[in-house]
């Protein structure tokens, strides 16, 4: 089975810090991630799929990258209500699985 | 307005079973795949089942498999999820979610507890 590892397990940044998560599937996946904010006591959102195809809805702040076995998700300048935990997620084929989340933090 | 509400958790002992529902409306429900995310207690998430449209293929996470079994009556918009020998480590928030063009899940209903214990 493809795993899925996250880095890193969590950071501290300041408002208007540019942030950057990486995601490392252990076999290739072409570009079948996804990205999911889940914010204190609260259901995931999705952020992105396919990589980098930002959902309706998502700030523009947010973008994803990447293809093969490495992505990214970047805020491009982290703001208060950007605190949560981010997971990533290989969607090729079931059975799916998600990366172990990267907690983010102001500052 | 896709909505997705979960039902049928609760306290159940070691061994014991329960089955989850998870009603859906503001949608075609037989167009999408269909997956159970489950996050045990300050753990991160793990996708435990999937099943596609017409409910003639399912899939299952290695830690459930042969336990847990996911169907779907696309006559009621409902997705279930029979849980069988449950284990401590089985205790979590259940998820209902509707899926994209990949294993992607667009939308999340709120969740149901499950929890394991004597």
């Amino acid at each position: 089975d493809i795993q899925m590892t996250q880095s890193p397990s969590s950071l501290s940044a300041s408002v208007g810090d540019r942030v950057t998560i990486t995601c490392r599937a252990s076999q290739g996946i072409s570009i079948y991630l996804a990205w999911y904010q889940q914010k204190p006591g609260k259901v995931p959102k999705l952020l992105i799929s396919a990589a980098s195809t930002l959902q309706p809805g998502v700030p523009s702040r947010f973008s994803g990258g990447g293809s093969g076995t490495d992505f990214t998700l970047t805020i491009s300048s982290l703001q208060p209500e950007d605190v949560a935990t981010y997971y990533c997620q290989k969607c090729n084929s079931a059975p799916s699985t998600f990366g172990p989340g990267t907690k983010v933090d102001i500052k | 307005e896709v909505q997705l509400v979960e039902s049928g958790g609760g306290l159940v002992q070691p061994g014991g079973s329960l089955r989850l529902s998870c009603a859906a409306s503001g949608f075609t429900f037989s167009s999408y795949a269909m997956s159970w995310v489950r996050q045990a207690p300050g753990k991160g998430l793990e996708w435990v089942s999937g099943i596609i449209g017409s409910g003639d293929r399912t899939y299952y996470a290695d830690s459930v498999k042969g336990r847990l079994t996911i169907s779907r009556d696309n006559s009621k918009n409902t997705l279930y999820l029979e849980m069988n020998s449950l284990r401590a480590e089985d205790t979590a928030v259940y998820y209902c979610a509707r899926d994209g063009s990949g294993w992607y899940s667009e939308f999340w209903g709120q969740g149901t507890l499950v929890t394991v214990s004597s």
